[in-house]
């Protein structure tokens, strides 16, 4: 079946760590996208990949990183630069960047700083 | 910049019935794209329904439709027959078609359904 995987569900961070967060996706779609929720707050994305190799910042990229070396992967590195990590994050893909393309969504992480 | 405003925090409506879901949004474009999106329980996002501005008629997806009011910036979301399954957030989203938006996803803050037994 067709895809995204995120792993892990629940990930525990020690302030001061950097952690990663894994995305994978077999859509074979080139786009992909990293966001965070909140609660009472609608999805803010983080980054974003329109392409392996190249990605971009979002509206809160403060405090994360990405890399995109393969087309199916999008790892989201969350660093001890972010203040209030503490969030429920989903990884997206869509076959292309537009408009009209519908994004996918993965079944999210939830980081806890403790 | 481009806002969507989802005024109704939380939602119940009785099984079988009928409930509507309010959003407005705010931009000074003519054309683009909106999106409802279901996130139940297990918080996978699932997409709902869509509608591209330009086009008049409103979508349909089985039980679920929207009202557009193009001019009134308003796009609610019409579940009939609710069903337990429908129990989730509901949010809705905006995406610009200039390129120079990155076609980046807007969203509301959302809706939580709950549906009565």
């Amino acid at each position: 079946d067709g895809g995204i995987t995120q792993s892990p569900k629940y990930l525990f961070r020690k302030e001061g760590q950097n952690v990663t967060l894994s995305c994978e996706q077999n859509l074979n779609h080139d786009a992909m996208y990293w966001y965070r929720q909140d609660p009472g707050q609608g999805l803010r994305l983080i980054y974003y990949s329109q392409i392996v190799n190249d990605f971009q910042k979002g509206d809160i990229a403060e405090g994360y990183s990405v890399s995109r070396e393969k087309k199916e992967s999008f790892p989201l590195t969350v660093t001890s630069a972010q203040k209030n990590p503490t969030a429920f994050y989903l990884c997206a893909s869509s076959i292309g960047q537009f408009a009209y393309n519908e994004q996918f969504f993965g079944p999210g992480t939830r980081l806890t700083v403790l | 910049a481009q806002t969507v405003t989802q005024s109704q925090p939380e939602m119940s409506v009785q099984e079988a019935e009928t409930v509507t879901l309010s959003c407005t949004y705010d931009t000074s474009e003519s054309d683009y794209y909106l999106f409802w999106y279901k996130q139940p329980p297990s918080r996978q996002m699932i997409l709902v329904i869509r509608q591209e501005a330009y086009k008049q008629q409103n979508a349909t997806e089985n039980r679920f439709s929207v009202n557009f009011q193009k001019a009134a910036k308003s796009f609610s979301l019409k579940i009939s027959d609710s069903q337990l399954g429908d129990a989730a957030m509901y949010f809705c989203a905006y995406r610009s078609l200039l390129m120079d938006s990155n076609y980046q996803l807007i969203w509301g803050a959302g809706t939580k359904l709950i549906i009565k037994p």
